[in-house]
């Protein structure tokens, strides 16, 4: 089944204690994102990657760093985190070109950072 | 820089009623746009996608329209039923690969 796997699905942690959200995709896809969720600000890019070693910032990168050495795996790293990273996380991936480039989302991560 | 609206924010309807879900966005070079549905709680679904060189996209009770020079997508949900409540998102890929999300539409269908 086609689908992109975000793990864990909620977590609870304290303030400067790094963490990782995985993400995994088995559909070959070039593009993976990550997005966070917040209410009355809607979804927010924070990085992407077009293909292996290839990422960029979206819009709120501040806080998150990202890698991309697999091309079905795209981790979220959180350095340092503090309570203002609390929120529904969401990884994408997609094909980049051609005609179906439809994203895929995971079921979400809900961080809460104490 | 790219900003998407949509409009209305929340939307009551009674059941078997045909709507209307608006996405406008501010700049025209986009590479396509995509609706997605969103379940409380829950991951985004992809309901339709359409290239920046097509004018609309069908998928049984939904059709999605784009129209680049205007800025402006519409979808249309026919015969709305009590599933259909969801919050609804419009997002357009531009140029440099980054994906801009609408704030959505909120929906309830009355049975």
């Amino acid at each position: 089944e086609a689908q992109v796997t975000q793990n864990p699905r909620y977590l609870i942690t304290v303030t400067g204690k790094k963490l990782t959200v995985t993400c995994s995709q088995n559909m070959n896809h070039e593009y993976m994102s990550w997005y966070r969720q917040d209410p009355g600000l809607g979804l927010r890019q924070i990085y992407y990657s077009m293909n292996v070693e290839v990422t960029d910032k979206g819009d709120v990168p501040e806080g998150y760093k990202v890698s991309r050495k697999e091309k079905r795996n795209f981790p979220l790293i959180l350095e340092s985190p503090s309570p203002n990273q609390t929120s529904l996380y969401f990884c994408a991936s997609s094909f980049l070109g051609g005609r179906n480039t439809e994203a895929f989302f995971g079921q979400g991560t809900r961080l809460t950072v104490v | 820089k790219q900003e998407v609206t949509q409009i209305p924010a929340a939307l009551s309807v009674p059941e078997g009623e045909n709507l209307v879900l608006n996405c406008s966005f501010t700049d025209s070079a986009i590479y396509n746009l995509q609706w997605f549905r969103q379940d409380p709680g829950k991951g985004l679904t992809s309901l339709l996608l359409i290239q920046s060189s097509q004018r609309e996209q069908t998928s049984g009770r939904l059709n999605a329209s784009l129209d680049k020079s205007s800025g402006r997508s519409t979808l249309y949900i026919a015969a709305s039923q009590p599933g259909d409540s969801a919050t609804y998102l419009c997002a357009v890929s531009a140029g440099g690969f980054k994906t801009i999300f609408g704030a959505g539409t909120r929906l309830f269908v009355k049975a």
